[in-house]
């Protein structure tokens, strides 16, 4: 079975801290995809980034960095110098299995707040 | 630009009058997904289309049904809406595949009275 763990359920730091989101991730597949999104308040998720499982190569856009490690099943999503408009509800998802081609198996989220 | 756009944004109905909301694109994808998403959870999926056809979530109630008429448009109807479905519907696409990203629309945040 797929499953995908966001185990924090909400996180309050001080602007300008670092933070970092979990994500830890379940499949039998060799051939997967992993997913963070971000949903503002208002709503709408927007795609941050997808990684293969064939890509273990560290990713950095800006203030945002993301650790993918095979050997612990887990996805990590580290902002760095965080600002209060990061604040949102920050999804992990996977794509693996049967009905990959268009299933998202999604975390619970983790609500990430910033303090001004 | 090209994207997702959802109408309206907010829709209030009452309960058991039927209510439709839309969903339109400019990517070009040859799927679209609807999505239902309540307070402090993950969205879940309520069915999609790979172009024309229709695949329904086991899940999903009889209540809710969905037409495409064509590839840029995606409509949900309730047909009668309850209590329980007060929540954000969220429209997506993407290309088939298992390689390929969602791309979500604002959303249409409906209230049942």
């Amino acid at each position: 079975a797929q499953k995908v763990t966001q185990a924090q359920t909400e996180i309050s730091v001080v602007e300008k801290e670092d933070v970092t989101l979990d994500c830890v991730y379940e499949t039998r597949d060799t051939t997967y995809y992993l997913f963070w999104y971000k949903q503002p308040p208002s709503g709408e998720l927007v795609f941050l980034i997808r990684r293969n499982s064939f890509d273990e190569q560290n990713e950095i856009s800006g203030r945002y960095s993301w650790n993918f490690q095979k050997s612990t099943s887990s996805f990590n999503f580290t902002i760095t110098a965080s600002q209060v408009v990061d604040s949102a509800v920050y999804f992990c998802a996977l794509k693996s299995g049967a009905d990959s081609n268009y299933q998202l198996i999604w975390g619970a989220g983790t609500k990430l707040i910033i303090k001004p | 630009d090209a994207m997702v756009i959802q109408n309206p944004r907010y829709q209030v109905t009452q309960f058991g009058k039927p209510v439709t909301l839309s969903c339109s694109q400019t990517l070009n994808h040859n799927v679209m997904y609807w999505y239902q998403q309540k307070s402090s959870q993950a969205p879940k999926l309520l069915f999609h289309y790979y172009d024309k056809d229709f695949n329904n979530e086991a899940d999903t109630p009889d209540n809710f049904q969905s037409r495409r008429p064509n590839t840029s448009f995606c409509f949900l109807d309730i047909r009668s809406p309850g209590l329980g479905d007060a929540a954000m519907y969220l429209c997506a696409t993407s290309d088939w595949g298992q390689n390929n990203e969602q791309f979500f629309g604002p959303g249409t945040r409906l209230t049942v009275l």
